[in-house]
């Protein structure tokens, strides 16, 4: 079956240094990826989608990239700042039906 | 601004009692979701439906229920609440077209427990 893993364990970086979190996905070839910030008791807010033909995609700070023969997408903060602090997930689109699957997430802490 | 709206933040049940769970959307998206997260498990796919009256069924649909009467109007029911339901229910609208990627936007969340 599909799979995504994203690392479980919570990522403690530095303000100023660059956060990079890791999603890698088995047994599927998405046609796009998708990544959103969860803060704690609210919903998901989407972030950035990345297709297959794309290598990079960068929005201000924020940085993608989707590797489709390594199964994988790093997702980078650079200038990390403690209000990026949140839970971070990425998902696959299902083919063209606009359902996802998404990754357990990863939670970002930024010390000032 | 874009919003998606749940009928209640906080939800406590007793167990055996009907739970009806309501979101709302003003974005005019044909597709609805309603998923479950918990720890450890990150987010299931309860049900979809991608136009009024269709749904289909998600990852996890047993012991769920939906229905979808108005386009902007997409509601999870849970026909006999069992503690093993206890759980941040949220729901999300998108467009279908690929124009769009996918995006989806969620609501607040319910946070339910059954008792």
């Amino acid at each position: 079956s599909q799979k995504i893993e994203q690392n479980s364990e919570a990522l403690n970086i530095q303000e100023g240094k660059t956060a990079t979190l890791t999603c890698n996905y088995t047994n599927y070839s998405p046609a796009y990826l998708q990544w959103y910030r969860q803060d704690p008791g609210r919903g998901p807010v989407f972030l950035l989608l990345i297709r297959e033909n794309e290598k990079e995609k960068r929005k201000e700070r924020l940085k993608v990239t989707f590797d489709t023969t390594l199964k994988q997408s790093l997702f980078h903060i650079t200038a990390s700042q403690p209000a990026d602090s949140a839970t971070y997930l990425c998902a696959l689109v299902r083919g063209n039906t606009g359902k996802l699957i998404f990754g357990q997430g990863t939670t970002l802490q930024v010390k000032p | 601004d874009v919003k998606v709206t749940q009928s209640s933040r906080y939800l406590v049940k007793r167990t055996g009692e009907k739970v009806f769970l309501e979101c709302v959307q003003d974005m005019d998206h044909e597709n609805m979701f309603w998923y479950r997260q918990d720890p450890g498990l990150g987010l299931r796919l309860i049900y979809f439906s991608y136009d009024v009256k269709m749904k289909e069924k998600g990852d996890i649909p047993e012991g769920y229920s939906v229905s979808r009467e108005k386009k902007e109007r997409f509601s999870l029911i849970l026909e006999s609440a069992s503690t093993n339901q206890t759980s941040m229910y949220l729901c999300a609208s998108s467009s279908p077209s690929s124009a769009s990627s996918y995006e989806q936007y969620f609501g607040p969340g319910t946070r339910l427990t059954v008792t």
